[in-house]
């Protein structure tokens, strides 16, 4: 059972270059999020889904798109990367509601540096 | 919005003493409280969570007490251990995944 999967784990990019981060969940859950940690600041929401083919904005999704065209992957975008954006990416996912025992399960991370 | 805040953001403490963590949010609604604790270069994973019905809950050295009317709530590590080192994060919920708040984190050393 492999849980939650972040695909590359790292990643250099130059500003204004574009990617994608995957994130793939076995355990059938509805709800993914994309996260970012910066220093100081804990984790912070970007995107979020409720279901496949539903996409929600978090605190902060200025510069990132998303989409979630199958229930066990969330794609986290960034069109146009800059230098604010070098962080560490983490996607999570969820059962529907968030009950006692009952975790949102966190990927690995992927780390994002643009220059 | 749900504003939490974590204190201290650095915590020292020598093996075998305690090690207690603030947290404090805004909003009333929030009624699910998560603490997950993210070693060196990995993952966040949950160590114990508490609903706002029940003040406190106990995991073999960990504990969380929650205090509604405050509204905040702390975790309080005893005899503590070197494996323990850690970067301790707070959350705070209405109970939907997607409305989960986290604190800043706190950094946790164990000494020998």
């Amino acid at each position: 059972n492999a849980g939650v999967t972040q695909t590359p784990k790292f990643r250099v990019l130059k500003t204004g270059q574009s990617m994608t981060l995957l994130c793939a969940q076995d355990m059938n859950h509805e709800y993914m999020y994309w996260y970012r940690q910066d220093p100081g600041m804990g984790l912070r929401l970007i995107h979020y889904s409720v279901g496949e083919g539903t996409t929600a904005k978090g605190e902060v999704p200025d510069g990132y798109n998303v989409s979630r065209l199958k229930k066990q992957n969330f794609l986290l975008g960034l069109e146009s990367a800059a230098p604010s954006q070098t962080s560490v990416y983490f996607c999570a996912s969820s059962r529907q509601d968030l009950i006692p025992n009952t975790e949102a399960f966190f990927g690995q991370g992927t780390r994002l540096t643009v220059v | 919005g749900e504003n939490v805040e974590q204190h201290p953001s650095t915590l020292s403490v020598q093996e075998g003493d305690s090690a207690v963590i603030k947290c404090t949010y805004s909003d009333s609604a929030s009624n699910y409280f998560p603490w997950y604790k993210q070693e060196l270069g990995k993952r966040p994973q949950l160590i114990i969570d508490i609903r706002s019905n029940v003040g406190e809950k106990k995991d073999q050295r960990i504990a969380v007490t929650l205090n509604k009317t405050a509204k905040h709530f702390s975790l309080h590590i005893t005899e503590t251990q070197p494996e323990d080192s850690a970067v301790y994060f707070c959350a705070a919920s209405p109970g939907t995944a997607s409305k989960l708040t986290f604190g800043t984190g706190t950094r946790l050393q164990v000494t020998l």
